[in-house]
């Protein structure tokens, strides 16, 4: 089984670009989650999708947005980058359902993004 | 604010000897928690988890232990190998979803 596919793998932006990145979840999975790595952070909770519906949300701007789709493939967006915007961002999926205690996040190896 | 602490962001530990990550929380609606290994250029690796029913969970060289009075948990590794050099994240959630919490991270370096 095909893990969790997100690209690009590595994108240099400018300040005020934006992006868009993508992530390819398990295949039977209905669940997406992003989240930001950055130094001394960790990784921060930006949003989580399922069936298509953003179920959860972090405390980010609302520059950041996502979507999903009929496949359960989603895309993340970032729009007039920062320069703190310069991080790993992960993507991880899970089978879905309500329920946490059942649900393990299997994470894809990330899109490092950075912006000068 | 941090959630989710672990306040060494590093480790030493001889090869064969145990190695314990530890981790503290502050939301007592935290009920699910997990262990997650980090390679440099990979996405983190699931390890272990523990709910809140439990105090421990073993799996191999892995076992997390968890007082919930304390919140706190711990990964201990015996016996550490030098594959195992990685960091190493904790999580938590409460039952609303698949949104967890992370710690910053420990790195740990076991010494051949």
């Amino acid at each position: 089984k095909a893990g969790v596919t997100q690209t690009p793998r590595y994108l240099i932006k400018t300040r005020g670009q934006q992006v868009t990145l993508s992530c390819s979840p398990i295949s039977g999975h209905r669940s997406v989650s992003w989240y930001q790595q950055t130094p001394g952070q960790g990784l921060q909770f930006l949003f989580e999708y399922f069936s298509e519906t953003q179920r959860n949300k972090g405390n980010f701007p609302g520059r950041f947005s996502g979507r999903q789709f009929s496949n359960s493939r989603s895309e993340m967006n970032v729009s007039t980058l920062e320069l703190g915007d310069s991080a790993l961002y992960l993507c991880a999926s899970t089978p879905g359902g309500s329920v946490s205690g059942a649900n393990v996040l299997t994470f894809g190896a990330g899109s490092r993004l950075t912006v000068l | 604010d941090q959630q989710v602490k672990q306040n060494s962001p590093s480790l030493s530990v001889q090869e064969g000897r145990i190695s314990i990550l530890n981790c503290d929380y502050t939301n007592s609606m935290f009920d699910y928690f997990l262990w997650y290994k980090k390679y440099p250029a990979e996405g983190p690796t699931f390890l272990i988890s523990i709910s809140s029913i439990k105090d421990k969970n073993e799996d191999g060289r892995f076992t997390v232990f968890l007082n919930k009075s304390a919140k706190h948990l711990s990964l201990h590794i015996v016996p550490s190998q030098p594959g195992d050099s990685a960091v190493y994240f904790c999580a938590a959630s409460e039952n609303t979803g698949n949104q967890f919490y992370f710690g910053t991270g420990t790195s740990l370096t076991v010494i051949p």
